[in-house]
């Protein structure tokens, strides 16, 4: 257990579908991400928030619309996703800089049909 | 885009055997390097974050070497045990800040 949950570990959903996804960090982290890792590519980071502000933004489509309450949540709302949106989503929070080491979640296996 | 390179992509061990395989990234710029582990079905587990040019760092029967000059970091496994099956991940670090960009990984199978 790295302290970071994620919820639903699978999900299947229509395109025209609206989604969530879930991360709850237990550590008393300031920062959280998200990534994403499709079939044969790098783990690619997506959004990143510290101390509930967005500060990355990797020119993600808006179809994925994040959202951080506290520090503690973090969600990833998903609508009109498409096919080649399927992949591994993963949550990490950590405690500040990139310096700190990231604490990761097990992951949401998301397939778009 | 920031060039982040793991090779090989897989390897496979023999155990009790030792290993080693490289992480390369742009050597201008440089502020930290990440290693993760990542076992199949479970989260990517921190290893090691190296800031300083010569560094090495040792965990148990891994350790990892940092030249930030020449822009690669080596990983080593000590007589690998299968346990030791993983993938390794790098992450390049440009700036202060929390955006790292990782490597594709290098997938290590121990053979019994």
């Amino acid at each position: 257990e790295t302290g970071v949950t994620q919820t639903p570990r699978h999900l299947v959903m229509g395109m025209t579908n609206k989604k969530s996804l879930k991360c709850e960090q237990h550590l008393g982290h300031n920062a959280m991400y998200w990534y994403k890792q499709s079939a044969k590519k790098p783990l690619e980071l997506m959004f990143v928030y510290n101390f509930k502000e967005q500060t990355e933004n990797n020119s993600v489509p808006s179809r994925f619309s994040p959202e951080c309450p506290n520090s503690s949540h973090l969600f990833l709302h998903l609508h009109t996703l498409q096919p080649e949106d399927s992949a591994l989503y993963l949550c990490a929070s950590s405690q500040g800089t990139g310096l700190e080491t990231q604490y990761f979640g097990p992951g949401t296996r998301l397939l778009v049909l | 885009i920031l060039n982040v390179e793991q090779s090989p992509q897989s390897l496979h061990v023999q155990e009790g055997d030792s290993t080693n395989f490289t992480c390369s990234f742009p050597s201008s710029n440089f502020y930290a390097l990440h290693w993760y582990r990542w076992e199949t079905a479970k989260s990517p587990e921190a290893l090691f974050v190296m800031t300083l040019n010569g560094d090495e760092k040792k965990k148990g029967r891994i350790s990892a070497t940092l030249n930030t000059k020449e822009g690669y970091s080596y990983l080593y496994i000590k007589g690998s045990q299968p346990e030791d099956s993983a993938t390794y991940l790098c992450a390049f670090l440009k700036a202060a800040g929390n955006k790292l960009t990782f490597g594709g990984g290098t997938r290590v199978l121990v053979k019994p």
